[in-house]
């Protein structure tokens, strides 16, 4: 099975960073994901980390080490439209996910 | 339309009545998947299908039962409703033949079960 852990809630202000981490134990990996949910929404793609190390994709980068466990999604120049939940998910080898609790970010002006 | 669509968008159901969410992709995804979405808990997979004709359980299968015909829907059915299947449910498909496999998801369907 699989266990993800990321923090439940984040607050941060407007034109600052914000980082959420997220730990994993899993009994089998093939990639690690991040995806964005506005309240009352469906989630949508950010992220994916199959190798080690930092991927960067505008104001939005993620990080992965496989051997500890251990991903982060940094989130530069925040926004009031980046509050949302951060869902952390860990695919395993029959390309099924499992997703962590998610972590509530608000912004604030 | 362009990507996966849901229906109904929000439901309320008597415990016992059964109970058929209906999902439908244009994308012609070989990967299908049900999750549902409790507070505190995230997404959780109920069932998945591969491809065409094949389905299988995830983490909480119980009291739900997929299809897959063709390659566009995979409805999701509730024989007999109980009211800890109210929940937030999302389906999601993915093209598990080359990229990232990321899953794009649905607008979710609104379960209320009294």
């Amino acid at each position: 099975g699989q266990n993800i852990d990321q923090p439940t809630e984040m607050t941060a202000t407007e034109g600052a960073i914000v980082q959420i981490n997220c730990t994993y134990q899993t009994s089998g990996f093939n990639g690690l994901f991040w995806y964005q949910q506005h309240a009352g929404e469906a989630p949508t793609f950010l992220s994916y980390n199959v190798l080690d190390g930092l991927e960067e994709k505008g104001r939005f980068s993620s990080f992965l080490s496989r051997s500890k466990g251990y991903s982060y999604l940094l989130l530069k120049e925040l926004q009031m439209k980046d509050s949302a939940s951060y869902l952390c998910a860990v695919r395993d080898g029959d390309y099924k996910l499992s997703f962590g609790a998610g972590t509530t970010v608000t912004v604030r002006a | 339309i362009a990507g996966i669509t849901q229906a109904p968008t929000s439901q309320i159901l008597a415990a016992g009545r059964r109970m058929t969410l209906r999902c439908t992709q244009d994308m012609r995804h070989n990967a299908m998947y049900w999750y549902r979405q409790d507070l505190g808990l995230g997404l959780r997979l109920i069932h998945y299908s591969n491809t065409a004709g094949t389905t299988g359980k995830g983490e909480v299968p119980d009291g739900y039962s997929v299809s897959r015909a063709n390659t566009d829907d995979f409805p999701l059915t509730l024989a007999s409703a109980v009211p800890s299947q109210t929940s937030v449910y999302f389906c999601a498909s993915s093209d598990s033949r080359g990229g990232h496999n990321e899953q794009f998801f649905g607008p979710g369907t609104r379960l209320t079960v009294l």
